[in-house]
Formats: structure tokens, sequence, C-alpha cells
């Protein structure tokens, strides 16, 4: 069994509509992350929490909002998506006692029309 | 802020040897990392350095220069499998990731 996973792994909706996309871990990690990645670019950060009470924004964080359910549950809403939102979205955990390894879950497709 | 610059593209021979750098200017700096990811899948860690030096793990090594703000992911004894694409990534004090564009690894033949 995977121990990051997300759904959905592949999503087509249309501008405006209200998105959630999931993410779990049977890690036990404490810290989780989300990531887009766009078509021949890098990994740029969203948001990440440290625990079920730390929330932080990362890099691009507008038009993004997130829940972190538990500690094994971060999900990422967009409150009204838009084309450019179109992306390869990643969740990615570590465990904050060693830290130098995230690992990444494979990816939710989404695209918005 | 951060900023990483690496190669786009690096085409190998099955067998040699291939480095890959990576040049970065951030605040903050804790240590790099390396991951790798084919296409259609999700990174995967490949090494880490917080200390000058090389770092050895199998056919991959990664070596770093604070003082220089470079670091390099040297392949060895290629294989091709190795063909996908390689990002270094600056950690920051909240352990948090900063990505390079990325790196597609063509290994051929």
């Amino acid at each position: 069994d995977a121990d990051v996973t997300q759904t959905p792994r592949n999503r087509i909706t249309k501008t405006g509509k209200r998105i959630m996309l999931e993410c779990s871990q049977t890690k036990g990690h404490d810290r989780m992350y989300w990531y887009r990645q766009d078509p021949g670019l890098g990994l740029q950060l969203i948001y990440y929490s440290f625990d079920v009470k730390d929330i932080n924004k990362g890099e691009i964080s507008d038009g993004y909002s997130v829940s972190r359910q538990a500690q094994a549950k971060f999900s990422l809403s967009l409150e009204s998506a838009i084309p450019n939102q179109t992306a390869l979205y990643f969740c990615a955990t570590s465990d904050a006692r060693t830290g130098n390894e995230q690992f990444f879950g494979p990816g939710t497709r989404l695209t918005v029309l | 802020g951060q900023s990483l610059e690496q190669p786009s593209e690096v085409t190998a021979v099955e067998g040699a040897i291939v480095q890959i750098n990576c040049t970065y200017q951030t605040s903050g700096f804790y240590g790099l990392s390396w991951y790798q990811q084919h296409d259609g899948g999700a990174p995967t860690f490949l090494s880490y350095n917080a200390l000058d030096g090389l770092e050895e793990t199998g056919r991959f090594s990664s070596f770093l220069s604070r003082s220089d703000s470079y670091g390099y992911l040297l392949l060895q004894e290629l294989q091709m499998k190795d063909s996908a694409s390689y990002f270094c990534a600056v950690r920051d004090m909240a352990n948090n990731l900063f990505f390079g564009t990325g790196t597609r690894l063509t290994v051929i033949p």
C-alpha cells in the first residue's frame, strides 16, 4: 500500500467551481505539504503544516486554502478555480525528527476549463 | 527569496558519468537536496547535503560548497532507467524546500 495517497488522481473542472484535493498518509509523519508543478518547471510550495494546529502559507498560497483534519489528512481547496490553476498537484510528508527527506504522493492532475 | 539555477537538459551515454550543477541564491540556507522525477511520476529523494563536501550513495553522489552557493549531482555508470528530471532544492530553516526548474537527463545507448 502507498504511504502517501492523493484523491482524485485526475480532475477536470470548470472556471468558478470549488475543488478539494485530498491527501492521506500512513507514515505517521507530523509535517505535510502541498505543492504545484507546472509543465517543465519545478515544484512550488502552496501551504505547509507542521501539525494539526500549525498551518502556514507557502510561496503561492493566493487562491488556495487548506485544512488539516487530522495528523494523517491534509486537504487543499480551490475556492473558485481559474484556468491558470491547471497543474499537477503533489502532497508530501516529512518527519520532524529526521526532516531531510520529503515523501511525495502520486499527484493529482487538475485541469480547469 | 530563493533562486536556483540548473541546466534545463543534459544528454549522456549509457555507462558514462554525468554531472548536474546547481547554483543558488537564498536567505536562510540550511541544506541542498536532490530529487529525481520520472515522467508522470512523483519526485523521489536522492540525497541531501548540509555541510560542504561529497556525499555518496551507490551510483549517485552529491556535492556542496556553501561558500560558492553551488552543488552538483554526479551520476555514475549511467543506465537507461536514469532518464528522468533531476531537481535541486534548497532547504530552509523551517524544513521547507524550494525547487529549481529541473534538469531533464536523457540517457542514450
